[in-house]
């Protein structure tokens, strides 16, 4: 099982609105990251997890809150976010042998429009 | 300043052309991996090379790492619709990961 999944696949919020964007895989991978693309770009980079802990954060604005609440399962909280921030929201994940440069599988994404 | 440049940045073609996107760097990467990402969903990965001078192929798609490690390119020959979408390369130096500017590729039918 090499599958990484997201829910949901879409989602609209206003920025007044609290929503979790969620990341699930069952392939024993040990890191896991968000990232952030917008269309016909490359992603960009946002937190990476590694054994459960945070080990990466990119500067990212604190409307953005990652959890990772066990091995397999990696959280986006949202919240007051602006319309800029509509985006596709990339999870994927790696063997994480400790150093941040496994090969990555990602999730198909979750869709993010912001009103 | 993106440590890994790709080339076309978007490119359109017909049904049965050859074409080659490049993925440049004055950088050294100890491994270099490409992806294709269709509209809507995440990047798949289609290979990853780690030798320098390494050539892959995965049917109609041919991939190459350089001598030096310094750069990759992938060829696709006779392309088909269904190879439209964003080509990605990523590679891994200085213990960090990163992703090329990426090519957006259409082929019409």
């Amino acid at each position: 099982d090499t599958e990484v999944t997201q829910t949901p696949k879409h989602l609209v919020m206003g920025m007044t609105n609290k929503k979790s964007l969620k990341c699930e895989q069952h392939m024993g991978h040990r890191a896991m990251y968000w990232y952030k693309q917008k269309a016909k770009k490359p992603p960009e980079l946002m937190f990476v997890y590694s054994y459960e802990k945070l080990s990466i954060n990119e500067s990212v604005p604190s409307r953005f809150s990652p959890e990772c609440p066990n091995s397999s399962l990696l959280n986006l909280h949202l919240h007051a976010l602006q319309p800029e921030d509509s985006a596709l929201y990339l999870c994927a994940s790696s063997q994480g042998s400790g150093r941040y440069v496994d090969t990555q599988y990602f999730g198909p994404g979750t869709r993010l429009t912001v009103l | 300043t993106q440590l890994l440049e790709q080339s076309p940045q978007f490119l359109s073609i017909q049904e049965g052309e050859n074409l080659t996107v490049y993925c440049n760097s004055s950088s050294v990467f100890s491994s270099l991996q490409w992806y294709r990402q269709e509209p809507g969903e995440g990047p798949v990965l289609l290979v990853t090379v780690v030798t320098g001078g390494e050539v892959k192929k995965l049917k109609r798609l041919t991939f190459q790492f350089g001598d030096a490690r310094k750069d990759s390119s992938l060829h696709i020959t006779a392309a088909q619709p269904g190879d439209t979408g964003l080509y990605l390369c990523a590679g891994e130096t200085g213990n960090q990961f990163y992703f090329g500017t990426g090519t957006s590729l259409t082929v019409i039918p």
